[in-house]
Order: structure tokens, then C-alpha cells, then sequence
């Protein structure tokens, strides 16, 4: 069983505001990662990270910045929300070093700019 | 290039039927592996099945099984005896190259609906 959380599930919030989205998996995966998605639509991964320290930008172009301080954590910033930043965001984690190197996802963080 | 293409937005079944949700990829690597995740309404993404380039049989996990066409480049999820939990959003998904340090690809996906 998967053990990846994310907080909060939906969140509301004005133009302008700095959000932070957190994750956090039980499970000791060195790898995560976050997705952007747009409901129905396909998921573009926005941050990932190999390990502790280690951060990279994903394939879609994104305003928000995150960071690897401990294995389980991988929190997610924006510094100014704005309305195109509405969206569902979804945390995964995956173990490098067992295949097939699934995927685990979260319960993903709906988000609601005004 | 797409690398991971779905062509059914929309599928219907009845209830107790097989389905089948096409997927094509495109890769000149080798070594690659291809999934297939459901996503409820509810949002969560679940891992269903797994493919390696280099497998040699289909893979099965219950009422899931992947027809996989290496030629074809294709790897088509098939749902047996289907329940109307089965309605969903489908992705299909690649990893290019060997071992877990590479990104994954998703498709557009399809949305399956399951009629009693």
C-alpha cells in the first residue's frame, strides 16, 4: 500500500498570495516528483528530484519552485499565486531502484486562484 | 513528436463486457517500459500494469492485461468483464531507457464510462 500524502486537498486563495503545497511519502523513494493537471486533461510534470538536495525542472514551463531537504518531503511554492495557476496538483514518488519503478501518486491538491 | 498517444477521448462499455483502450508510443530506445494508471473521479492516479520492452509475454493482472505489439509500437490495455467501478480516466505512460532515473510520459488519456 502507497503511502504518499498531500496537503491540503482543495484550497481557495486570492491573486498575489504565496501557497505552499506539501508532500509527503512513508515509503523511503528517492525519487518524486509533481504534475500538473488540468481536469480530463493529461498530466505535465512540472519539479522532480533524485534524492535529498537535488531538484530539477520538468518538461512544462513553471512559476512555482520546490525543494528536497529530507527524503519524505517535497513541499511545493508559488510565490504569488495567479488564476492560471488553477489546477490539480499531483505528488509522486517512485523507488529507482526497483522495478518496474512505478509510480505512487497522491491524493492530489485542487487549486483554486481569485 | 506525440510520444505516448491515446485516439479515444471517450469510451462506453456494458457492464460485464471487455474493453480495449489503444495506446501507441514512440521511442528509439531499447530499453523502455510502459504503464497504465487510473484516475477516479476522486482524482488519485493507480498504478494497474507494467510492460518491459524486452518482455517477452503479455503482462496480466487480473482483469487487466496488456496487448502488447513491440513492432507495432503499441500497447493496448485490455479490461476484462467490466464493472461499473471501471469508470474512469485511463493514461498510458512510457519510461525511455534503462533503470528507474528516467521520466515518465503520459497521454492525453481516455475516459472510460461503464454502462449498466
Amino acid at each position: 500500500e502507497a503511502d504518499i500524502y498531500q496537503t491540503p486537498r482543495y484550497l481557495v486563495i486570492g491573486t498575489g498570495k504565496k501557497i505552499t503545497l506539501e508532500c509527503s511519502q512513508t515509503m523511503g523513494h528517492d525519487k518524486m516528483y509533481w504534475y500538473q493537471q488540468d481536469p480530463g486533461m493529461e498530466l505535465h510534470l512540472i519539479h522532480y528530484s533524485y534524492g535529498v538536495n537535488s531538484t530539477e525542472k520538468g518538461d512544462l514551463s513553471s512559476e512555482s519552485t520546490v525543494s528536497r531537504i529530507r527524503t519524505e518531503h517535497f513541499p511545493l511554492t508559488l510565490e504569488s499565486a495567479r488564476p492560471s495557476h488553477t489546477s490539480q496538483y499531483l505528488c509522486a514518488s517512485s523507488d529507482g531502484a526497483v522495478q518496474p519503478y512505478e509510480q505512487y501518486f497522491g491524493p492530489g491538491t485542487r487549486l483554486t486562484v481569485t | 513528436a506525440q510520444k505516448i498517444t491515446q485516439t479515444q477521448p471517450g469510451m462506453f462499455v456494458q457492464e460485464k463486457e471487455a474493453v480495449t483502450l489503444d495506446c501507441t508510443y514512440d521511442t528509439s530506445d531499447p530499453s523502455y517500459g510502459l504503464f497504465w494508471y487510473k484516475q477516479p473521479s476522486s482524482g488519485e492516479m493507480i498504478f494497474l500494469i507494467y510492460q518491459g520492452s524486452y518482455d517477452q509475454q503479455n503482462a496480466t493482472e487480473g482483469r487487466y492485461s496488456l496487448n502488447f505489439q513491440k513492432a507495432r509500437k503499441s500497447a493496448n490495455l485490455v479490461i476484462s468483464a467490466s464493472q461499473l467501478g471501471d469508470s474512469a480516466m485511463y493514461f498510458c505512460a512510457m519510461r525511455e531507457g534503462p533503470g528507474g532515473y528516467q521520466k515518465v510520459t503520459f497521454g492525453t488519456g481516455t475516459k472510460l464510462q461503464v454502462i449498466p
